[in-house]
């Protein structure tokens, strides 16, 4: 079964303290993993695609890499304003035609000024 | 302009009712989906209809029935409402259905909040 799994569930930073978040995927066949950037009380807002093992994407603090089995988003220098739930979610190929969006829970953000 | 609307914001009701969810994307997209986040903050998806027409429906009980009277639109009607169905619906909308083409994504709603008590 495809399936995506985020972690930590919830990470809480200091203003300018770097760290990564983790998501580890098992499919049967990658057509993209895709990162969202989720704010209380509104839909997921679209951040990378990614297609690719060794394939990096960079915008502002974030940065997300991929590999065979799974993909990190680093945020580098994190200010309050990155407080957020990240959300990764993978697209497969089934039958040769593109699958769902299969989305992990989550990691939950908080960045203290 | 807001990209994809989804109306109402909160919908309190009693179990049995039947109530609608309503989505217009001014994108000019020809995919709309219902997406169901859950309590968990699973966000999974319910339906995708891409030109008006029905291509996913995910195991969904056949109390929500998609309507999409354009291809701008997609509205989601529920049947004899359940506890269980309580839990935030987002629709959303990409250009096309079909291989993931680059800067290819999702545009979603900022969604309706369901209670049913």
């Amino acid at each position: 079964e495809d399936q995506v799994t985020q972690s930590p569930e919830a990470l809480r930073l200091q203003e300018g303290e770097s760290s990564s978040l983790n998501c580890s995927y098992t499919v049967s066949g990658l057509r993209g993993l895709f990162w969202y950037r989720q704010d209380p009380g509104k839909g997921p807002e679209f951040l990378f695609t990614l297609y690719s093992a060794g394939e990096e994407k960079e915008k502002e603090r974030l940065k997300a890499t991929l590999t065979k089995k799974e993909s990190f988003l680093h945020i580098t220098a994190p200010k309050p304003e990155d407080s957020a739930t990240y959300l990764c979610a993978v697209q497969v190929i089934r039958g040769g035609s593109q699958g769902n969006l299969i989305f992990g829970k989550g990691t939950k953000l908080s960045v203290k000024p | 302009d807001t990209a994809v609307s989804q109306t109402p914001k909160y919908l309190v009701t009693q179990m049995g009712n039947d109530k609608s969810i309503k989505c217009e994307q001014n994108l000019g997209h020809d995919t709309m989906y219902w997406y169901k986040q859950d309590s968990k903050k699973f966000l999974k998806i319910m339906f995708s209809y891409n030109n008006k027409e029905l291509i996913i429906n995910e195991t969904v009980p056949n109390r929500f029935s998609p309507k999409s009277p354009d291809k701008a639109h997609l509205n989601l009607h529920i049947n004899s409402l359940e506890l269980g169905d309580s839990a935030v619906y987002f629709c959303a909308s990409s250009p096309r259905f079909g291989p993931v083409a680059t800067n290819e994504k999702l545009f979603f709603g900022s969604g309706t909040q369901l209670s049913v008590l």
